[in-house]
């Protein structure tokens, strides 16, 4: 596609469920990042991927939370077990492996744990 | 890692020029200055970015400081589209964007 795609643009979820958010990546975007933004925040980093290369998980705040990408292209965050304070926007992004250092950001997942 | 400082927010009115300060006094050698911007609602989009020498594409100019250690994104004539909140970033040339540190940004209110 044009532009990097997220779903669900919005997740509501009981506390103690898992929930998955998807991002479909600009094609032949090689790397991809998840962010976390929560309200009036600037973006928290989670996860960095990178072609073949073992993923950056440096951010994840907890063994709770964790990220796939298959074959290089799509990538699901998955947050287990939920807690109210996990609300917020999860912005995927992307990046071409050469040229500028420029990302491409989806319009996010919003996530409210009640 | 180095950090930015910038306004809170900032009021313009339309079709005025904007100058959005950034100060990075612990810029190193190597980091670039990149600009994006975050609509309502929307997920962060790029703006501009730059090393050393001033910088012009078709949503804005960045000035850079001679000792690089604080610039303007310059928007020439604001509109109310521009209302947003600007993030200014340092950043490597290439690689892991990790250490990206995302602070609040500034605020832009446009007034019609």
């Amino acid at each position: 596609g044009a532009g990097v795609s997220q779903s669900p643009s919005n997740k509501v979820t009981e506390k103690g469920k898992d929930v998955e958010l998807r991002c479909d990546p600009i094609s032949g975007h090689t790397a991809l990042y998840w962010y976390r933004q929560s309200l009036g925040q600037g973006l928290e980093f989670l996860i960095y991927f990178q072609g073949n290369s073992a993923p950056d998980k440096s951010g994840l705040p907890s063994d709770r939370f964790s990220a796939e990408r298959t074959g290089g292209s799509v990538s699901t965050l998955t947050i287990q077990r939920t807690q109210q304070e996990d609300s917020a926007v999860y912005l995927c992004a992307t990046r071409r492996s050469s040229g500028a250092n420029v990302l491409t950001f989806g319009a996010g997942s919003r996530l409210t744990v009640l | 890692d180095a950090k930015t400082t910038q306004p809170n927010s900032m009021e313009s009115n339309e079709e005025e020029p904007v100058h959005l300060p950034c100060n990075h006094s612990t810029i190193s050698g190597t980091d670039y200055i990149h600009w994006y911007r975050q609509l309502p609602s929307q997920g962060p989009e790029y703006v501009i970015h730059g090393l050393t020498s001033n910088v012009n594409n078709r949503m804005a100019s960045l000035a850079i400081a001679e000792d690089r250690k604080s610039s303007t994104l310059i928007l020439h004539r604001a509109t109310l589209r521009d209302a947003a909140v600007y993030y200014c970033i340092l950043g490597p040339a290439a690689g892991n964007n990790r250490k990206l540190i995302w602070g609040l940004g500034t605020s832009l209110a446009v007034n019609p």
